[in-house]
């Protein structure tokens, strides 16, 4: 089984520019998380989708952040304006009830602002 | 807001020593717990969960958990660690029935052969 795709794996860019991530989850798996992990610190969840809907983005920085998952299947993150403090690991995740609902991540795309 | 502790950042240990890593949450309902394990430059990989049942867990590599819902915890542990599970390590925590995952800090455990 294919696990989750997540693309560029590594990107530099200066401050106020903007970057996207993309992942594509595991086959069949209606909910789809994007996770930002900051050095030294565990994961926390940006945003949650059920199929295309959004189900939790409390976390989100939504002057600067956003996502889409418009089929219900790929999805994107992005990120404009970057700040310094948005270096980190973004970490997409997915799951399904079938799977007891474990959740399955990708190996992540690290972003450095300088 | 539910929380997950873990009490200690770094752990080092040597090859063959017993490994026990702590991790307490805060919610009080019905939870589903994790653990996590990150190598060095790999993703996260689930090592373990419990969801319900016999409360001590076994997991990947050796790894067993015990679930002791009166202390809130859910600790790591394996009698004899090898230099292979030099990583960082994470609990995380989800309230039965809703799958956001909250996450501890995580603890870096280096084992020295």
């Amino acid at each position: 089984e294919a696990g989750v795709a997540q693309s560029p794996r590594y990107k530099i860019i200066e401050k106020r520019q903007s970057v996207a991530f993309w992942c594509n989850p595991i086959s069949g798996h209606a909910t789809l998380y994007w996770y930002q992990q900051i050095l030294g610190q565990g994961p926390k969840l940006l945003i949650q989708f059920q199929n295309n809907g959004v189900v939790d983005d409390s976390q989100l920085p939504k002057d600067r952040f956003s996502a889409e998952r418009l089929k219900g299947v790929d999805s994107t993150l992005k990120i404009q304006p970057a700040k310094l403090e948005d270096s980190a690991v973004y970490l997409c995740a997915s799951s399904t009830r079938d799977s007891g609902n474990t959740i399955y991540f990708g190996e992540g795309s690290w972003l450095t602002v300088v | 807001a539910q929380s997950v502790s873990q009490h200690n950042h770094h752990v080092i240990l040597s090859e063959a020593a017993s490994l026990e890593l702590g991790c307490n949450y805060s919610y009080g309902g019905t939870v589903n717990l994790f653990w996590y394990v990150q190598y060095p430059g790999q993703h996260l990989q689930l090592l373990l969960k419990y969801f319900s049942g016999d409360p001590l867990v076994k997991g990947i590599k050796g790894f067993e958990a015990e679930f002791i819902k009166s202390k809130f915890s859910f600790n790591l542990r394996k009698p004899s660690v090898q230099w292979s599970d030099t990583a960082e390590y994470f609990c995380a925590v989800t309230n039965s029935g809703y799958s956001t995952l909250t996450f501890g800090k995580g603890t870096m455990l280096l084992v020295s052969p």
